[in-house]
């Protein structure tokens, strides 16, 4: 069945640092491809997205682009923010079903 | 625009006793509509979907349940509360159809005491 591996956090960053959350995904035919974002204390956001291969997701400086030869979707930003603190999933979209990865918990420090 | 709403926003309930989840959206017609489950330290848990009024699929075995007696209306219910049940219950809906965005309601944090 299909399936989503998140790298397991949680990760924890100095503000401007760097950010690559690893997203690989199994599925079966050519499923979209999301990012949702989970701040304290409230529900999911969608972050971002891309419904084929190669397209590239964008929003509020995370990127992510649609890598279908080595089946990921890595979420990057280049400089991390203290408010990007938060939980991220990553998931998949067959049919009418989300799968979602166990989520990675981003944590970053001033 | 669509609006999604969720309550009540916390609930605590001792363990056995019964459970309703309100789930409403607003501002789109025959919605797809799902409720996930959070359990603490875990991701998401797809537990129930429904594609029109009273069509409701199952994706795990469990003590609870779902109606849609309306649209627009999704219910998350229990008969008898387990410990096990405590999480965070997100609504969810979607336009018909598949390879669409799911757009989350805000959640209902419960924690069987």
């Amino acid at each position: 069945g299909d399936s989503v591996t998140q790298m397991e956090g949680p990760v924890t960053l100095s503000e401007e640092a760097f950010l690559t959350i690893n997203c690989t995904y199994t599925a079966t035919g050519y499923p979209s491809l999301f990012w949702y974002v989970q701040y304290p204390g409230e529900g999911l956001q969608l972050l971002l997205k891309a419904t084929k291969a190669d397209d590239k997701g964008s929003n509020k400086g995370f990127e992510a682009t649609y890598r279908k030869e080595t089946t990921s979707f890595h979420l990057e930003k280049g400089s991390v923010q203290v408010s990007d603190s938060a939980v991220y999933f990553c998931a998949l979209d067959a049919g009418n079903m989300l799968t979602f990865g166990g989520g990675t918990r981003l944590m970053v420090k001033p | 625009s669509q609006t999604i709403h969720q309550w009540p926003a916390t609930l605590v309930q001792p363990v056995g006793s019964p459970l309703s989840l309100e789930c409403t959206v607003e501002g789109t017609s025959n919605p797809n509509l799902y409720w996930y489950r959070q359990a603490a330290g875990r991701g998401l848990q797809l537990l129930f979907y429904s594609v029109g009024i009273g069509q409701i699929s199952s994706e795990v075995p469990q003590n609870l349940s779902a109606s849609r007696p309306q649209d627009r209306q999704f219910i998350l219910s229990s008969k008898k509360l387990l410990l096990s049940d405590s999480g965070f219950y997100l609504c969810a809906w979607s336009t018909p159809g598949g390879r669409e965005t799911q757009y989350f309601g805000p959640g209902t944090r419960l924690l069987v005491l």
